[in-house]
């Protein structure tokens, strides 16, 4: 139990192009999502907090307008990079927690994006 | 200002040797700590968590200490084995149920 997908798993996609990556919990409610950025060989960088039906909180120095976080229902999270651009190329990595635990994170595969 | 520091370099042993992994912290109260593996190109995986009134915790051949007075956790695997050739995290848990992680620490067993 306690899966979470990410889709797609890898995007290229020209400069100025907004991309949408989805974070679904397969088997369990998540109340809270949480979005992270990974560039090679650096640490996980949490970019936001989302909990469901409620406006994500976002880190310091992370746009909001510029990665827009919907969370619709205990299922689905979806991160939309508005306008990208070459230095947003990056590892994006979900996770999801659920109400019931130790508050556990469950990590997503991760996308993979590459903006030319 | 808070830091998490793995060491850098890659850790070598041979199979069947014990790998020690080491994650210090600053200026942090963690409720509690967390190991993740990370392979390439993946997201990471949960391994253990331990909380601050925890002096150890084993899983398999896993064990996690935490000094919350050294402000240190080490993460120990016996028995290693090839498979077991990962990037290793290391995580605190900050305000509400935000974690920190660590750079991690790559292992590399060799046969």
């Amino acid at each position: 139990g306690a899966v979470v997908s990410q889709h797609p798993s890898r995007v290229i996609c020209k400069s100025g192009t907004s991309v949408k990556i989805e974070c679904r919990s397969l088997d369990f409610q998540a109340t809270t999502m949480f979005w992270y950025r990974q560039f090679p060989k650096q640490s996980l960088m949490l970019m936001a907090t989302s909990n469901e039906g409620s406006k994500a909180t976002y880190e310091q120095g992370v746009e909001k307008d510029k990665f827009l976080i919907n969370h619709a229902s205990l299922t689905l999270s979806t991160l939309t990079v508005a306008s990208a651009h070459p230095e947003d190329s990056s590892f994006y990595i979900c996770s999801a927690s659920r109400l019931a635990g130790n508050n556990e994170q469950f990590f997503g595969p991760g996308t993979r994006l590459t903006v030319l | 200002s808070q830091k998490i520091e793995q060491n850098s370099e890659a850790l070598n042993i041979q199979e069947g040797k014990t790998a020690t992994l080491t994650c210090n912290y600053t200026n942090y109260s963690p409720a509690y700590l967390q190991w993740y593996r990370q392979d390439p190109g993946r997201g990471p995986v949960f391994l253990l968590l331990i909380r601050e009134n925890e002096k150890e915790k084993r899983k398999e051949r896993l064990k996690v200490t935490f000094d919350t007075t050294l402000k240190q956790s080490l993460f120990h695997i016996t028995a290693s084995q090839p498979a077991d050739s990962a990037t290793y995290l290391c995580a605190l848990k900050g305000g509400g149920n935000k974690l920190t992680f660590g750079t991690g620490t790559q292992l590399k067993v060799e046969l």
